[in-house]
């Protein structure tokens, strides 16, 4: 079974300061990992994506992740925020094995001026 | 723009209508996703579909029904409404060899279906 929990469902930072989305995972096989983010009123759009290559994921607007075996983790990081990232942000899991995507329930990211 | 587009954009309805939603895939894409999402159960995976096939099953109720034309857009028809209904639905496009969950996914800007 294949399963992700986002850790915290609001997050409130400065801006300029760094930014931690925390996002675990359960999975049976080798899963893909993705971070997506939406805006309010708006689609979804892929931020990263894990697929068992590199363990560092450097993905758009400067967000990066680190996949953790270890720890089932796939945090995502920002050095310094902007308030344009104010949005929600979602953690994605899925695998070929099980054929199903699963989604967190979302991370509210609040950039305070 | 993500390239997928879904019409319509807004849609009141009453309860126990039926009502249509269309998504059209990105050029060249041919798996196409459906999702719901609600405030108390968040974002949750619908079907895939894949050129034309049925390729993976979620959450989806048995009101629901979905299929892919043999032009890729897709249509999910959600009969016997009931106000639990109310949602923004979600259709994405991935993989122009498209065969695999762990595609990226390309989303629309969503359906917000309202239920009264």
């Amino acid at each position: 079974a294949q399963s992700v929990t986002q850790l915290d469902s609001h997050v409130s930072v400065s801006e300029g300061t760094p930014v931690l989305l925390r996002c675990n995972y359960s999975s049976s096989y080798s899963p893909s990992l993705f971070w997506y983010v939406q805006h309010p009123n708006k689609g979804l759009q892929l931020l990263l994506k894990y697929t068992s290559a590199a363990t560092l994921v450097k993905g758009i607007n400067g967000f990066e992740a680190e996949f953790k075996k270890s720890e089932t983790s796939f945090h995502l990081t920002k050095p310094s925020a902007h308030m344009s990232d104010a949005a929600e942000y979602f953690c994605v899991v899925s695998e070929e094995g099980y054929q199903k995507v699963t989604f967190g329930t979302g991370t509210k990211l609040q950039v305070i001026p | 723009d993500s390239g997928v587009t879904q019409t319509p954009k807004h849609l009141i309805t009453a309860t126990g209508q039926r009502v249509t939603l269309r998504c059209s895939p990105r050029s060249g894409d041919l798996s196409v996703y459906w999702y719901q999402q609600s405030l108390d159960q968040g974002l949750q995976f619908l079907i895939q579909y894949y050129n034309g096939e049925e390729r993976a099953k979620g959450n989806i109720l048995e009101r629901f029904s979905a299929q892919q034309f043999p032009d890729l857009h897709s249509e999910l028809n959600l009969s016997s409404l009931e106000l639990g209904d109310s949602a923004l639905y979600f259709c994405a496009s991935s993989g122009h060899s498209g065969l695999s969950v762990t595609d990226t996914q390309y989303f629309g800007p969503g359906t917000r279906l309202t239920v009264l």
